[in-house]
């Protein structure tokens, strides 16, 4: 166990629709990142938030939006969903945000667009 | 820009044989490489990285990967495979000096045979 949760552990929907993400960091990590895991794409680094700011940016879609709240957890809110949206989201957390941190991962969100 | 390629999607080797994944890099600017492993249905977890230090980095699980910079490359070993090293291996380039933003090969899925 990372100490990275993430709810919920699956997720279906439609085409078009909005869902959002939510991930909680390792106590005491200020640091967030968001990753993508599909058939097609791969793996994919989405965004990073350290301590409420956006920190770094990857190849994240303009209908994919992220925040990291006062309480340090994050959320990825997906829109617009497109069947290629269907993918495996993970989220790691961090103690800073340092290149050189070694990240922790959650058991990921499986997201199902249909 | 940067890229990296693995070699070979599947590797197969017998348990107590020598383990290899080839991984080659292209970056414009020095690079920090890491190895990550994810096992079935499981989130990522860092084996190891290379961040500019000692060439020859050892990581979790009796791992290890060398950093050579005259041919691109940044292969894993281990000396000897475990059953329990049956994974996806990940390697990752991400630029250093700067923000960490990753780019990640496919995969190679490691197979042992008893």
């Amino acid at each position: 166990d990372s100490g990275v949760t993430q709810t919920p552990k699956h997720l279906i929907t439609a085409t078009g629709q909005r869902v959002t993400l939510r991930c909680s960091p390792r106590s005491g990590d200020l640091s967030v990142y968001w990753y993508q895991q599909s058939l097609d794409q791969g793996l994919q680094f989405l965004i990073q938030y350290y301590n409420g700011e956006e920190r770094a940016k990857g190849n994240i879609l303009e209908r994919f939006s992220a925040q990291q709240f006062p309480d340090l957890h994050s959320e990825l809110n997906l829109s617009s969903l497109e069947l290629g949206d269907s993918a495996l989201y993970f989220c790691a957390s961090s103690e800073t945000s340092g290149i050189q941190e070694t990240q922790y991962f959650g058991p990921g969100t499986r997201l199902l667009v249909l | 820009a940067q890229s990296v390629t693995q070699l070979g999607s599947h590797v197969s080797v017998s348990e107590g044989a020598l383990v290899l994944l080839r991984c080659n890099y292209s970056s414009s600017v020095p690079p920090y490489l890491f190895w990550y492993v994810q096992y079935p249905n499981q989130g990522l977890q860092l084996l190891l990285k290379y961040t500019s230090a000692a060439t020859l980095v050892k990581g979790i699980n009796g791992f290890e990967a060398e950093f050579k910079k005259s041919e691109t490359s940044f292969h894993l070993t281990k000396p000897s495979a475990h059953m329990s090293d049956a994974a996806e291996y990940f390697c990752a380039v991400s630029a250093s000096g700067g923000s960490y933003i990753p780019t990640f090969g496919r995969g190679t899925s490691l197979i042992v045979h008893p």
